[in-house]
């Protein structure tokens, strides 16, 4: 079983609709990380998560530390959203490793 | 703005050969870490450079080595490419040794035939 579960891998949408991506994790984690990747690759880092929850204009994300779940919550969605989702974690804090999941494929229809 | 840099955007190495690539990190970060990224798959941690140390290592074998230089510029190293070498590569810099606030660069992708 990977350590950084993301769910759904594929997800497609309809524009304006609101989307949910989770990402579940197995072991203790200094900080959870959301970034989005467009293809060509280049990863943007859209929120670094220790606790609570975080909005950024249509992106908001959560975390329960209890549960070790975080979910990518992106409202009234664009075709520009299209990207892949990954969700990554940091374990300890000796040295900055990230694990990261696979990633979730959004694909978001005019 | 990340202001990352990676060097070059794109590849192709016979197998057999030798790569390195370049990372400039963004100012003030004296942090870096390299990730490998196979296609269809999440990214994964290949080493962490702090203050011209190695600081961390992923499950990547000794023929991929790293240099970070006194402006906390990286290279990346690989040596006896194999296909399955084949990956974008991405570096990312922070201000600090833990996981906190990594800034990624655009990746450089490798392709080995």
């Amino acid at each position: 079983k990977n350590e950084v579960e993301q769910s759904p891998q594929n997800l497609t949408a309809q524009e304006g609709e609101f989307i949910t991506i989770n990402c579940s994790y197995s072991v203790g984690i200094s900080a959870l990380h959301w970034l989005q990747q467009h293809p060509g690759g280049g990863i943007v880092s859209l929120f670094m998560l220790s606790s609570g929850k975080k909005k950024h204009g249509r992106l908001i994300a959560t975390i329960n530390i209890q549960e070790k779940h975080s979910s990518l919550h992106i409202t009234a969605s664009h075709p520009r959203d299209s990207a892949v989702y990954i969700c990554a974690v940091g374990i300890g804090t000796s040295y900055g490793k990230l694990t990261f999941g696979q990633g979730t494929i959004l694909t978001v229809h005019p | 703005e990340t202001g990352v840099t990676q060097s070059p955007t794109h590849l192709i190495k016979t197998r057999g050969q030798q790569v390195t690539l370049r990372c400039s990190s963004q100012s003030g970060h004296n942090t870096v870490s390299w990730y490998q990224q196979a296609l269809g798959q999440g990214p994964q941690f290949i080493f962490q450079y702090y203050r011209e140390e190695e600081n961390g290592r992923g499950n990547f074998p000794p023929r991929f080595s790293g240099l970070q230089f006194p402006n906390y510029s990286s290279e990346l190293n690989v040596n006896a490419l194999e296909l399955d070498d084949s990956a974008l590569y991405l570096c990312a810099s922070s201000s600090k040794r833990t996981s906190d606030e990594q800034y990624f660069g655009p990746g450089t992708r490798l392709t080995v035939t």
